[in-house]
């Protein structure tokens, strides 16, 4: 089946630090990626919808400076949390759909830790 | 705009109990109904899906059927084991769309 990799599943970095994480499907050409943020005990927040070869859509309220979206291949989508804060902190995590297919094929999540 | 409703957890279970989770969505056209599972720790896994109404997803002893008329997809299996302790998403994408509106999540905790 559909495979998505999400890397790294686990990061603890210092305020400021800006973080970047790979969200790669593995055996099928993804020309749309989506990028969510969970809170603990909470649904999937929609942060972004990402298509290759342009620039990212960002849901309201979502900062586009802060959390930069690079689609760069059919296979690879990037996300960076730029000068990361405690508040960034959260479990985030990336699906991919296969070209003109659904449902969406999920990544194992990043966990981000700011200190 | 579209939404998914689905009952509070945590749902707490003897093993081989049976087990319905509801799930109610309000959308406009023919969407198609999901149910994923996120086990601790791990991104989210399609358990079953539905593309059109009276169409029953299953998997794994999950079951869901598409109401249309109730506008549900509840979730139920005959008999559930501690290793389907997890959190469950209800979830749907509308016709023409490729975003997927999720329900909340209903935690679901199997005792031995």
């Amino acid at each position: 089946g559909a495979v998505v990799s999400q890397h790294p599943s686990w990061v603890i970095c210092k305020s400021g630090t800006s973080v970047k994480i790979e969200c790669r499907s593995l055996d099928f050409q993804a020309t749309t990626m989506f990028w969510y943020r969970q809170f603990p005990k909470q649904s999937l927040m929609l942060m972004a919808t990402s298509n290759e070869g342009s620039k990212a859509t960002y849901e309201q309220g979502v900062e586009k400076d802060k959390f930069l979206i690079n689609h760069a291949s059919l296979t690879l989508s990037t996300l960076t949390v730029t000068s990361a804060h405690p508040e960034d902190s959260s479990f985030y995590i990336c699906s991919a759909i296969r070209t003109g297919d659904q449902p969406q094929h999920f990544g194992d999540g990043t966990r981000l830790s700011i200190l | 705009g579209d939404s998914v409703t689905q009952m509070e957890g945590p749902v707490t279970l003897s093993e081989e109990a049976f087990l319905t989770i509801n799930c109610t969505y309000t959308a406009t056209g023919y969407p198609s109904l999901f149910w994923y599972v996120q086990y601790p720790g791990e991104g989210l896994q399609l358990l079953l899906k539905a593309t059109k109404a009276d169409d029953k997803g299953s998997n794994k002893g999950f079951e869901a059927t598409y109401r249309k008329e109730t506008t549900s997809f509840h979730l139920e299996k005959g008999s559930v084991q501690v290793s389907d302790s997890a959190v469950y998403f209800c979830a749907l994408t509308n016709t023409g769309g490729f975003k997927t509106i999720f329900g909340a999540g209903t935690r679901l905790f199997v005792k031995a």
